[in-house]
């Protein structure tokens, strides 16, 4: 089984409405992290959370939201989809116990907002 | 604040030739250096990393890294690469103090290895 998952793996919505992207994780890691990759430009941080009552902004949040409900769930939410929000998104986690310094992805999901 | 430069988009090699992805960031304070590999269809993971001591780093599939830190560099390279290898290799760093365990990411070099 895999030790980060991500639901749903390919969704296509419509522009102005409201989706969830969540994630899991049986690692035990503390940290937790949501990016978005566009052709060209790589992977940028969107949110990250370093426990349950740490939630950070990284370089591009706006747009998004995020609730880490658990240690081992992270859902990132778009209240209002728009099409450049068109991207493939990846969850990961790190451990601090282990110096944070590894970060291990999920298989992404790809979202296509029209 | 750090940054990744990737300055290669494709990379295109045959089989059983040498490759050599560039990698330079700039970085006001130490950092952390890591490759990470995306092969088609998956998530990204961790190729190899250098946080200390020998500035030379090896993978496990023959793919090693040099840190040079009067370039700011972080080369990866083979010596004799596989169709396998095929993938989008990222460069990333991490700040030593601060930032939190924040990876900053390059835009990614795609490697095409022919026959």
């Amino acid at each position: 089984d895999a030790d980060v998952t991500q639901t749903p793996r390919n969704r296509i919505t419509k522009t102005g409405k409201r989706i969830m992207l969540e994630c899991s994780q049986t690692k035990g890691h503390d940290r937790m992290y949501w990016y978005r990759q566009d052709p060209g430009l790589g992977l940028r941080l969107i949110y990250y959370s370093f426990d349950v009552k740490d939630i950070n902004k990284g370089e591009i949040s706006d747009g998004y939201s995020v609730s880490r409900q658990a240690q081992a769930k992270f859902s990132l939410s778009l209240e209002s989809a728009i099409p450049n929000q068109t991207a493939l998104y990846f969850c990961a986690t790190s451990d601090f116990r282990l110096g944070g310094n590894e970060q291990f992805f999920g298989p992404g999901t790809r979202l296509t907002v029209l | 604040a750090q940054s990744v430069t990737q300055l290669d988009s494709q990379v295109p090699v045959f089989e059983e030739a040498p490759v050599e992805l560039r990698c330079n960031y700039s970085s006001s304070v130490s950092v952390y250096l890591f490759w990470y590999v995306q092969y088609p269809n998956q998530g990204l993971q961790l190729l190899l990393k250098y946080l200390s001591g020998s500035t030379l780093v090896e993978s496990i599939n023959g793919f090693e890294a040099e840190f040079n830190k009067s370039q700011t560099s972080f080369h990866l390279r083979k010596p004799s690469v596989h169709i396998s290898d095929t993938a989008e290799y990222f460069c990333a760093v991490r700040l030593l103090t601060g930032g939190g365990n924040k990876l900053t990411f390059g835009t990614g070099t795609q490697l095409k290895v022919e026959l």
